[in-house]
């Protein structure tokens, strides 16, 4: 299986950009479609963005998601922070030589 | 509105067997095109992809647990179960269960069931 890794932390100011990074180690990043979730603690991960950059509804449009095959790569790009959104983001695609699932190790996002 | 709900034990004691069930309401769990899957989570840790049974009862485990995992299905009940053999401690993690897309999203998760192996 291929390998998704993600900065362990990341840290930004409310109201300002943040962009959290999830790098396929093998194969195209472009092959599968990756989701990411966002779980508070104590609670079940819910999705922000799935199918690359698609967003459930009743998901604020300051989250976006997004493919780069130069760096073999996704990312999830959070606008306009709020404290509300410091939580753990995790990746996940799918290997589909096997059909296994992957998920990141995840990001720690902390607004402060 | 789909929602799942994990239950079982939870304290399993080394060496034995994990079981824990999933049941669906708000839908039949043979209707659509869904993948009923299970992740767990030790504490502080990240999520793992357990494995996972489509509709038609076919199966895929993670390989690095293929060799003790066992996930069904009972659509008279409307549940699916995992099952997990020979546990140690670093088994413990708070087990969810959850519904997916062929695309791998994980559209409906359960709230999470903690299951602590020890004696």
């Amino acid at each position: 299986n291929f390998m998704l890794t993600q900065p362990h932390s990341v840290s930004e100011s409310p109201g300002k950009t943040v962009t959290i990074s999830c790098t396929r180690s093998s194969g195209s990043i472009a092959s599968n479609y990756v989701q990411w979730y966002q779980q508070r603690p104590g609670s079940s991960p819910t999705t922000v963005i799935y199918e690359d950059n698609q967003r459930p509804s009743g998901v604020p449009d300051r989250f976006s998601g997004s493919i780069d095959s130069s760096s073999n790569s996704a990312s999830l790009t959070i606008s306009g922070l709020k404290t509300e959104d410091e939580a753990d983001y995790y990746c996940q695609s799918y290997d589909s030589s096997n059909q296994d699932w992957v998920f990141g190790g995840g990001t720690k996002l902390t607004v402060l | 509105q789909v929602q799942l709900q994990e239950s079982g034990p939870g304290l399993v004691k080394p060496s034995q067997t994990l079981s824990l069930t999933c049941t669906v309401s708000g839908g039949s769990i043979s209707s659509g095109s869904y993948y009923w899957s299970w992740i767990r989570q030790p504490a502080g840790k990240g999520l793992e992809w357990i494995g996972r049974i489509y509709t038609s009862g076919s199966t895929n485990y993670n390989p690095s647990l293929k060799s003790r995992v066992t996930i069904s299905v009972d659509t008279s009940k409307n549940q699916f179960s995992l099952k997990l053999s020979s546990v140690t401690a670093a088994d413990t993690a708070v087990y969810y269960c959850a519904g997916a897309y062929s695309s791998g999203w994980c559209d409906y998760w359960g709230q999470g069931t903690l299951v602590t192996v020890s004696s």
